[in-house]
């Protein structure tokens, strides 16, 4: 069955990076995009951006840029979100979440992993 | 950048009731929109993308529609099951959310 397998929880202090990884399974890793979406306590969802398994372009909300870097193994089906200079505000669930277009993206994200809570504090 | 509101933010309904959420952007985007459904404690799940179109597996009782600026999640008949917070979604935007539990 497709599904996406996320890395464990994370503790991290203020100023440090945190890189979160998703595993793919049941379906083609560089035939879909790959979205990354955070998820705030008690707070909506925001989305971090999305990239292309395939080629490895990445395209980010204009909020992270500068501070998020999303790459993929394909030797491993892996995709992975690196957050840098992290702030207590980056406390969050993180998603990845599939495209559901082949070979292109629409937004629309089909399959989520579980999320990885990141926890940012001195 | 496009901006997404919902209204309203919560609703409290009775189990069978037909139940209306409301999304708009802040510019027309034809019908790139999805609907979302998140259970207290889970993963979202996708119910509705290109406005009006039925994401496989998802009960008949959700419907979307509208084009534009304007559009709309119903839910014919509430079932417990529905109690959730419903995002609308145009793109790398998201709405606020709508809250949805049983009267």
């Amino acid at each position: 069955q497709v599904q996406l397998v996320q890395s464990g929880a994370e503790v991290k202090k203020p100023g440090a990076s945190v890189k979160v990884s998703c595993k793919a399974s049941g379906y083609t890793f560089t035939g879909y995009y790959m979205h990354w979406v955070r998820q705030a306590p008690g707070q909506g969802l925001e989305w971090m951006g999305w990239i292309n398994p395939n080629s490895g372009g990445t395209n980010y909300a204009q909020k992270f840029q500068g501070r998020v870097t999303m790459t993929r193994d394909t030797s491993i089906s892996t995709a992975y979100m690196e957050l840098s200079r992290l702030r207590s505000d980056d406390t969050a669930v993180y998603y990845c979440a599939r495209d559901c277009g082949e070979d292109y993206y629409y937004y629309y994200m089909d399959v989520w992993g579980k999320g990885t809570t990141v926890t940012v504090s001195s | 950048d496009i901006q997404m509101t919902q209204s309203p933010s919560s609703l409290s309904a009775s189990v069978g009731d037909r139940v209306t959420i409301t999304c708009r952007a802040s510019q027309g985007i034809s019908n790139y929109l999805a609907w979302y459904q998140q259970k207290p404690g889970k993963v979202p799940k996708l119910l509705i993308y290109a406005a009006s179109t039925l994401q496989s597996g998802v009960p008949s009782r959700f419907s979307g529609s509208g084009s534009g600026t304007d559009f709309t999640l119903t839910i014919s008949s509430l079932q417990p099951e529905d109690v959730a917070t419903y995002y609308c979604q145009m793109g790398g935007t998201f709405g606020p959310g709508t809250k949805v539990d049983i009267k």
